[in-house]
């Protein structure tokens, strides 16, 4: 089983909807990064939490450490949301610091339609 | 600032040829990663480097050699080449301080081994 899971692995979408992509892990973490990958395109850091919530324009990233698990929020999606979106945890180390290293989920494909 | 740039972008190489990756950053991070990315499949650490001279092993590291010199180049070396190492290669950098720890990523190269 991967320690981090995302679901749905494939969104399609109307134009103006709301977005939600989901995210679980089972271990314990210092952090929890939320990515995007235009297709053919590089990856870019979207947010980065340890706790809460953050918001970036149409973005929402929420995170609950009790329930390890985070959601990924596109309010008014459009057609350039369409991205991989990738979930990546920092795995706490064995002294309860914060591990620099990254395990990353499979990804969300998402497509907005116009 | 130009971030974190790999070259090149593209290559074939044939069964048992070597190339290197080049990856530099220009925003003195002390960190730096090289991943792979397989179709469905989440990033996989290849090496990292917390410093110039100091380099260790991720995940999936064999075929795979770096160095790190310099603060800014971190090259990947690949001995050998195989058709499993047919691959999206991304390099990435980050701070050495915790609540600085996303991770900023070059553009990729594509490597088919044929």
């Amino acid at each position: 089983k991967n320690e981090v899971e995302q679901s749905p692995q494939n969104l399609t979408a109307q134009e103006g909807e709301f977005i939600t992509i989901n995210c679980s892990y089972s271990v314990g973490i210092s952090a929890l990064h939320w990515l995007q990958q235009h297709p053919g395109g590089g990856i870019v850091s979207l947010f980065m939490l340890s706790s809460g919530k953050k918001k970036h324009g149409r973005l929402i990233a929420t995170i609950n450490i009790q329930e390890k698990h985070s959601s990924l929020h596109i309010t008014a999606s459009h057609p350039r949301d369409s991205a991989v979106y990738i979930c990546a945890v920092r795995p706490q180390t064995n002294s309860g610091g914060s591990n620099y290293k990254l395990t990353f989920g499979k990804g969300t494909l998402l497509t907005v339609n116009p | 600032n130009a971030g974190v740039t790999q070259t090149p972008k593209f290559r074939i190489l044939k069964i048992g040829q070597s190339m290197t990756l080049q990856c530099t950053q220009d925003m003195n991070h002390n960190y730096m990663y090289w991943y792979r990315q397989d179709p469905g499949m989440g990033l996989k650490l290849i090496y990292y480097s917390v410093g110039a001279g100091i380099t260790d092993k991720g995940e999936v590291p064999n075929g795979y050699n770096v160095s790190r010199s310099t603060t800014e180049d971190f090259p990947l070396r690949l001995e050998l080449a195989a058709p499993s190492q047919t691959s999206v290669y991304f390099c990435a950098s980050s701070y050495s301080i915790p609540a600085y720890y996303e991770q900023y990523f070059g553009p990729g190269t594509r490597l088919t081994v044929t």
